[in-house]
């Protein structure tokens, strides 16, 4: 079946740039859609097919794909950005939706 | 606005059977695909599957299938999560979510666009 890979986690200062990765097979060749979940939330889709933005969604976030990696950039990360991140395809050989295991992002 | 409302906290006894609900509102409910996601405690998301408001055609992960049913009732814009006999294995987090764009036989690879709450299903004797 099709592994998706994500770091566990990742810190870093208020103003900082967080990328968060996500690692399959030529992923290059999917559609990407990553969400935010906040403690106690539902999860929020924040980018979707590999680099769109829904509204609402401010452009902090942006999304990119190559080869074999994924990426979730946050540009001046805030304290309300702190939350897990959720890479997820479509599988079309076993048919079924993937999600990488998540990444914790905290903001010191 | 689209809105997915979930049913409330079920606290449930192993054995027992258990139908939590997903209620749209805000767009055509038959139009888009629902799917189902569970969260166990302090873990990851894990899809369980996806069903059509319109004729309850579902597509199960193969990790859940035979373990759960899902149907829908398009005339109240509702799908449902079903368990014929619970373990405390099921306890968790089930979200539905609105899949975007169209799903065939072996491709729906939109996105999930709008989620419910979440329903907290717990199993304990």
């Amino acid at each position: 079946s099709y592994v998706l890979t994500q770091p566990p986690s990742l810190s870093l200062a208020a103003g900082q740039t967080a990328k968060i990765t996500c690692g399959g097979d030529n992923i290059g060749s999917r559609s990407v859609h990553w969400y935010q979940q906040r403690p106690g939330q539902a999860p929020l889709l924040v980018v979707y097919d590999d680099s769109d933005r829904p509204s609402g969604i401010p452009e902090r976030f942006s999304g990119s794909t190559s080869g074999n990696t994924a990426t979730l950039t946050i540009n001046r990360v805030e304290d309300a950005d702190e939350a897990d991140y959720y890479c997820q395809v479509w599988d079309r050989e076993t048919v079924h939706r993937v999600f990488g295991g998540g990444t914790k992002l905290t903001v010191l | 606005d689209v809105q997915l409302v979930q049913s409330g906290v079920e606290v449930k006894k192993p054995g027992e059977s258990l139908k939590i609900a997903c209620q749209g509102s805000g767009y055509n409910f038959n139009d888009n695909w629902i799917g189902w996601v569970r969260q166990m405690p302090g873990k990851g998301l894990e899809w369980m599957g996806i069903v059509y408001p319109d004729d309850s055609d579902s597509r199960y992960s193969l990790s859940f299938q035979g373990q759960v049913t899902f149907s829908a009732d398009k005339s109240i814009n509702t799908a449902y999560l079903e368990w014929e006999s619970l373990q405390a294995s099921d306890s968790g987090m089930y979200f539905c979510a609105r899949v975007r764009g169209y799903c065939g036989v072996t491709s729906c690879p939109g996105e999930f666009d709008h989620w419910g709450q979440g329903t907290q299903v717990i199993v304990s004797s």
